[in-house]
């Protein structure tokens, strides 16, 4: 049981590069999320799918695109990375509707650098 | 501002030895109090979930605490282990329209033999 799989797990960009992150969980579960996570700051939430085909801001969207591609994965995609995008990126997903009412359960992280 | 804060900022203890970790937190209106492990190089791992009515809550070694009325919390470690080193995350979570996480920076924990 993989619970919930991020890939790639590093990559360094040059300032103005896109890419997307991958994120995939096999625990059936209704809502996903993704977080940064930055040296001396808590997680902050950059967007999130509450279910199957929706999807809503976070506290720190700007930047940031994602696709709930179907039930299973949600992906993030940066158009035009940014040295301020430096950060570690986490998916997770929940059983229920919103991040504060279900156990959070995360992926291992993705380390992004923009040079 | 609703903020969480936790103290202290890194801790290193000795392997067998007990620990708090305390969290204190402003958030308004409040919902429910989490507790995470987050070993370096990968993501948060729950340990408990507290809503209000809730004073203590156990997993394990780990024991957290809650007290609503003065907003504070800790998480106590009992006889530490070397896999006890890692960061500590506090969360609280907005009640009523937001529906937000609000995540401490977390206390760094080194269990050393």
């Amino acid at each position: 049981n993989a619970g919930v799989t991020q890939t790639p797990k590093f990559q360094v960009l040059k300032t103005g590069q896109s890419m997307t992150l991958q994120c995939a969980q096999d625990m059936n579960h209704n809502s996903m999320y993704w977080y940064r996570q930055d040296p001396g700051m808590g997680l902050r939430l950059i967007y999130y799918s509450a279910s199957e085909g929706t999807t809503d801001k976070g506290e720190v969207p700007n930047g940031y695109n994602v696709s709930r591609l179907n039930k299973r994965e949600f992906s993030l995609r940066l158009e035009s990375a940014a040295p301020s995008q430096t950060s570690v990126y986490f998916c997770a997903s929940s059983a229920r509707g919103t991040e504060n009412t279900g156990e959070l359960f995360f992926g291992e992280g993705s380390r992004l650098t923009v040079l | 501002k609703n903020q969480v804060e936790q103290s202290p900022q890194s801790l290193i203890i000795l392997e067998g030895k007990n620990c708090t970790l305390q969290c204190n937190y402003t958030v308004s209106p409040f919902s429910n109090l989490r507790w995470y492990k987050q070993d370096t190089g990968r993501g948060p791992v729950s340990l408990t979930i507290m809503t209000f009515s809730e004073n203590t809550k156990s997993n394990g070694r780990y024991t957290a605490t809650l007290d609503a009325d003065t907003k504070q919390s800790s998480l106590h470690i009992t006889a530490s282990q070397l896999s006890d080193s890692a960061s500590y995350i506090c969360v609280v979570s907005e009640g009523g329209a937001t529906n937000k996480l609000i995540f401490g920076t977390g206390t760094l924990l080194a269990v050393q033999p």
